[in-house]
């Protein structure tokens, strides 16, 4: 079974730390992997999109990197703010035949950094 | 401004009715999808749609319908035969068939059975 895990569950740290978010999966012939921003009450917002063939992807203080071999990801946060506050989604769609556009999404991690 | 746009933003049913979200977009995708959000659980995928007048159950679309008549447009009915209906709802959309496939989401509707 294809599953997507994201750990910790939940962080928290003061303002300043550098952090990193862990997304492991199963199998590792993905079609591309993307990380998620999700406020409370809000939708889904894109950070990050990593197809197969990429290690990493970089936007602002953000840093997606990808492993298959290993089926690891992982989400760099540097400098992180109070306004970084949020539950971060790991999705993942795996390369299969018929249903290959399907993301499987991993739990979250939330969130808090603290002033 | 590209985007999707969920309505309404609250929504409120009483047993046995049948509610409709509404989910557009203008970001000329061609797959839409319906997803669940439930405290603890992850999204959980209810229809999704590859092209116009084409739509295919995901993983709980018991209780629930759609219709794909244009591009833009894929509303989500929560039929009486959602036994458990109260949920946040959100829809996305994405390319598909080609290289990035990133997917979009809209702000979401939240449902509560009264």
């Amino acid at each position: 079974k294809q599953e997507v895990t994201q750990i910790p569950a939940a962080l928290s740290v003061p303002e300043g730390e550098n952090l990193v978010l862990n997304c492991s999966f199963t199998d590792s012939a993905i079609y591309n992997l993307q990380w998620f921003r999700q406020d409370p009450g809000k939708g889904l917002t894109s950070l990050l999109l990593i197809q197969s063939s990429q290690r990493e992807q970089t936007s602002g203080r953000l840093n997606a990197s990808l492993d298959k071999s290993s089926g690891r990801s992982t989400l760099y946060i540097a400098a992180s703010q109070p306004g970084d506050s949020a539950t971060y989604l790991c999705a993942v769609r795996f390369n299969n035949a018929g249903n290959n556009r399907k993301l499987i999404w991993g739990l979250g991690t939330s969130l808090a950094v603290n002033p | 401004d590209g985007g999707i746009t969920q309505s309404p933003k609250y929504l409120f049913r009483k047993e046995g009715q049948n509610v409709t979200l509404s989910c557009e977009q203008n970001l000329n995708h061609d797959a839409m999808y319906w997803y669940r959000q439930d405290p603890g659980q992850g999204l959980r995928l209810i229809y999704y749609s590859q092209i116009v007048n084409d739509f295919q159950k995901g993983d709980i679309a018991e209780g629930y319908s759609v219709s794909r008549e244009k591009k833009e447009s894929f509303p989500l009915t929560v039929t009486s035969a959602q036994k458990n209906p109260t949920a946040f709802y959100l829809c996305a959309s994405s390319n598909w068939g080609q290289m990035n496939t990133e997917a979009f989401f809209g702000q979401g509707t939240r449902l509560t059975v009264v």
